[in-house]
This record gives structure tokens, C-alpha cells and sequence, in this order.
């Protein structure tokens, strides 16, 4: 099966920086998906990151708060600018393989504290 | 629109022994999928089972095997022999078929087996 690498694992980072969060899979993809799962609850959707074209956002989540990248059909980023304690979650990078088989795939997450 | 719940937030059981996590969902639509997923304390969203809203025959995998009621929109997820590795939080998920990108989330049910 195919691995989807995320990274960094976790990190600690200061009121107001940003951090780049990366999603390698290692064979192209149908869709690209970036998740936020806050600290006891569930998964919430941010965006879908499209290939060679701005993201597309769900309600509530803005491009200037989280920037997506996509260059192609293997690799995205997720950046949370301008963090605040409350962006503290863990954030999870998601794939379809595969449109007419609907089983969305996850990586390994990358749990973010902001102080 | 569509919603998932997941009425119990923690549940434990024996080992070897069977334990029955439930789900029900609402939506208008009559084409879905739904899933169960399971995230131990790596973090790692692992697919567990799908069913298919078309398919009246339940979904099985190995151990794990659902109960799919239709009509009463109830998806229910039963361990059969649980083990240790078994103990995580479990997520029911509901999709649209080939409608758009949104996967829906119940909050999680934590469960813990028992030595």
C-alpha cells in the first residue's frame, strides 16, 4: 500500500510564527486533503488542496490564516500563520487514491502547540 | 446536511472478549458510504471497514464487522475477540457518493480493552 509521509511530527512553536506542515505520498493521488482534529474532538476539514490551483476552503477556514500549497500530484503543504494557542491541534493530511473507490487514507498527523 | 453521531464517549472491554460501538446518521441522500476508522495513540488514522449504502449484506474484516440498518441510519461496529492493539479512539465517517469532497466525522468513541 502506499505511504503518506507527513512532517514534522509535532513541533512547539511561539505566539505568532508560522510553521509549514508537508504531505509526501509516494504515488499520485486523486484528491489531496488537509484535516484539523482539535484536542478531544473530531475531524474538521479545512480545504482541498487542488493540483496547480488555489485551494478550496470550507466554511470558517481562509487562505491568508492557512496557505496550500500543491505543486503536483504527490506533495502539499499546510502552513498556520500567525499562530495563536487557540491553532493547538493535530493536523492530518489526507488522500483518495482513487475516485470511484471513496476510502479516504490518512498521515501519521502533526500535533502543534502554540504557547 | 449531514451529521454523524457517536452517543458514546468511552467504552472498555475484556480481552477476547466482543464490544459493540454505535453510530447513527442522518442525511436526506439515499447514495453514501460509511466508514470506520480507528487512531491509536501514534495518531495514524487507519481505515477500518466500509460499507457501501447500496449493499444490504454488512461489511466484514476479519474481526471487525458492521451493522448496517439502513432505515433506522444506524452503523454499529463490533470487535469481535479484542486485543490489546484494539485500544484507540474510533471514528465513524459518512461520505456522499461522487458528491463533492466532504467526508463527515462523528466526535470519536475511546475504547480500551482490558487485560
Amino acid at each position: 500500500s502506499a505511504v503518506i509521509s507527513q512532517k514534522p511530527s509535532r513541533d512547539i512553536c511561539q505566539r505568532g510564527t508560522s510553521l509549514t506542515i508537508q504531505c509526501q505520498v509516494d504515488s499520485q493521488v486523486t484528491m489531496m486533503f488537509w484535516y484539523r482534529q482539535q484536542p478531544g474532538q473530531s475531524l474538521t476539514l479545512i480545504a482541498t488542496a487542488n493540483q496547480g490551483s488555489e485551494a478550496t476552503y470550507e466554511s470558517g477556514f481562509v487562505i491568508d490564516k492557512f496557505p496550500i500549497s500543491r505543486p503536483n500530484l504527490t506533495f502539499s503543504t499546510l502552513t498556520v500563520s500567525n499562530m495563536s494557542p487557540e491553532d493547538s491541534s493535530i493536523y492530518l493530511c489526507s488522500v483518495v487514491f482513487d475516485s470511484f473507490n471513496e476510502k479516504l487514507f490518512f498521515g501519521s498527523g502533526t500535533q502543534l502547540s502554540v504557547l | 446536511a449531514q451529521t454523524v453521531t457517536q452517543s458514546q464517549p468511552e467504552m472498555s472491554v475484556q480481552e477476547a472478549e466482543t464490544v459493540t460501538l454505535s453510530c447513527t446518521y442522518d442525511t436526506s441522500e439515499n447514495n453514501y458510504y460509511l466508514f470506520w476508522y480507528k487512531q491509536p495513540p501514534s495518531r495514524q488514522m487507519i481505515l477500518v471497514i466500509r460499507q457501501e449504502a447500496y449493499k444490504q449484506q454488512n461489511a466484514t474484516e476479519n474481526r471487525f464487522s458492521v451493522n448496517f440498518q439502513k432505515a433506522a441510519k444506524s452503523f454499529s461496529l463490533k470487535i469481535s475477540d479484542s486485543q490489546l492493539g484494539d485500544t484507540a479512539m474510533y471514528f465513524c465517517a459518512f461520505k456522499l457518493t461522487n458528491t463533492g469532497n466532504q467526508f463527515y466525522f462523528g466526535t470519536g468513541t475511546s475504547l480500551t480493552v482490558i487485560p
